[in-house]
């Protein structure tokens, strides 16, 4: 399972526009790039999912380079709700997961 | 309705004793995970099961022992319970050939 890199946390004001980014340098040829968001005392809440270009839903985009070894989670508009852990994950999650440390985000009014 | 649902969603207990957690998900889903998080916020796969097969046991105590009545069902039974044990639980699951997990919201469990 590929390693990631992200910020340990970010502040931002609600309106704005937040943008976490993952490093996964060794990422593989089959691994997916997955977003996990957890509030505090629940279960991670999948997100979105890609592999490469961007991906966009409901509630995120994401945003993948030619060479994946990188990802932005954008979020539009951010209201004191979207405070949360995020958690970046590359790998074939059929095989195994781990989780890394995530980004706390915190939105201030 | 409650995808995936644990229970207890609170448990207090003394060291040595065994204690279980249980989890369902309705989801028809085919691979069923518990999770540990710790004090940290690390989350750590502990065993997933799929089709009744335990298919992934990471190094964990053989203190800890998963159960899988069916596909729906995937209990946790913990023996001899140790004050380490102390963490929040979290049970998943996930589709045939799907990479997103859904999870349950967690059993925190604290031996005293």
């Amino acid at each position: 399972l590929a390693k990631t890199t992200q910020p340990i946390s970010m502040d931002s004001y609600e309106g704005q526009e937040v943008n976490i980014t993952c490093s996964h340098n060794n990422i593989a040829t089959n691994d997916y790039i997955t977003w996990y968001q957890q509030f505090p005392s629940q279960g991670p809440r999948f997100i979105i999912q890609g592999y490469k270009t961007k991906v966009t839903n409901e509630v995120a985009s994401l945003f993948i380079p030619a060479d994946r070894k990188s990802s932005t989670l954008s979020l539009p508009r951010v209201s004191l709700s979207d405070t949360a852990v995020y958690y970046c994950l590359v790998g074939d999650l059929r095989v195994k997961t781990i989780f890394g440390a995530g980004t706390r985000l915190f939105v201030k009014a | 309705d409650t995808a995936v649902s644990q229970t207890p969603k609170y448990l207090v207990t003394q060291m040595g004793n065994d204690k279980s957690i249980k989890c369902e998900q309705n989801l028809g889903h085919d691979t069923m995970y518990w999770y540990k998080q710790d004090s940290k916020k690390f989350l750590k796969i502990m065993f997933s099961y799929n089709n009744k097969e335990l298919i992934i046991n990471e190094t964990v105590p053989n203190r800890f022992s998963p159960k899988s009545p069916d596909k729906a069902h995937l209990n946790l039974h913990i023996n001899s319970l140790e004050l380490g044990d102390s963490a929040v639980y979290f049970c998943a699951s996930r589709p045939a050939g799907g990479h997103g997990y859904t999870f349950g919201s967690g059993t925190r469990l604290t031996v005293v």
